[in-house]
């Protein structure tokens, strides 16, 4: 597509309740990134995918978070057992490849909320 | 580590005044330097960048050098616009290595601009 789709643009759950992301990125694009955005805070790196494979999944905070991208291209971040601590809005971004000097497109977000 | 250090907000300023929001990082290796817009209600969009010491990057009239002796890469504009409301976030990346790519930001300066 012509940019980078997030699906849903806004989440409300219960805790302790399981949510997926979606996050649809440029055609073609390779390497993909999640963050998470605090409010009143920037962007923090979650986890980067390059292909199919989680080359760096560092950000993640604990084990409840894990991130697929099956086919190279659509990557659905999931959260188990959520916590309110874990309302945030959750960006996805993509790019040609890692490190590209054109810089990345961001998708419009999700924002969760955790009630 | 690396990190981004970005000027205390928010920032408010009359029509046709002159911005400036500082910047500074420190970083393992060599970095391109980065600065993301967020309008209300949208995405992440780069505005410029910079990738080598003394680079200037440009765009919509904002500007910002890399000067590496100060680690710095301060945004400025000499005439803001009433649309030029909005977060502004610098970011880096590192090339090469482990880190893959992915951008450490700044927390953000929110500039109101008033008519």
């Amino acid at each position: 597509g012509a940019g980078v789709s997030q699906t849903p643009s806004n989440k409300v759950t219960e805790k302790g309740k399981y949510v997926e992301l979606r996050c649809d990125p440029i055609s073609g694009h390779t390497a993909l990134y999640w963050y998470r955005q605090s409010l009143g805070q920037g962007p923090e790196f979650l986890i980067y995918f390059q292909g199919t494979g989680a080359a760096d999944d560092s950000g993640l905070p604990n084990d409840r978070f894990f991130a697929v991208r099956p086919e190279g291209s659509v990557s659905t971040l999931k959260i188990q057992r959520t916590e309110r601590g874990d309302s945030a809005v959750y960006l996805c971004a993509s790019g040609p490849w890692p490190g590209a000097s054109i810089g990345y497109t961001f998708g419009s977000g999700t924002r969760l909320t955790v009630v | 580590g690396n990190s981004v250090t970005q000027m205390e907000g928010p920032v408010t300023l009359s029509e046709e005044a002159f911005l400036t929001i500082n910047c500074t990082y420190t970083a393992t290796g060599y970095p391109s330097l980065f600065w993301y817009v967020q309008y209300p209600g949208e995405g992440l969009q780069l505005l410029l960048k910079a990738t080598k010491a003394d680079d200037k990057g440009s765009n919509k009239g904002f500007e910002a050098t890399y000067r590496k002796e100060t680690t710095s890469f301060h945004l400025e504009k000499g005439s803001v616009q009433v649309s030029d409301s909005a977060v502004y976030f610098c970011a880096l990346i590192i090339s090469g290595g482990t880190s893959y790519g992915k951008l450490t930001f700044g927390q953000g300066t929110i500039l109101t601009v008033h008519p």
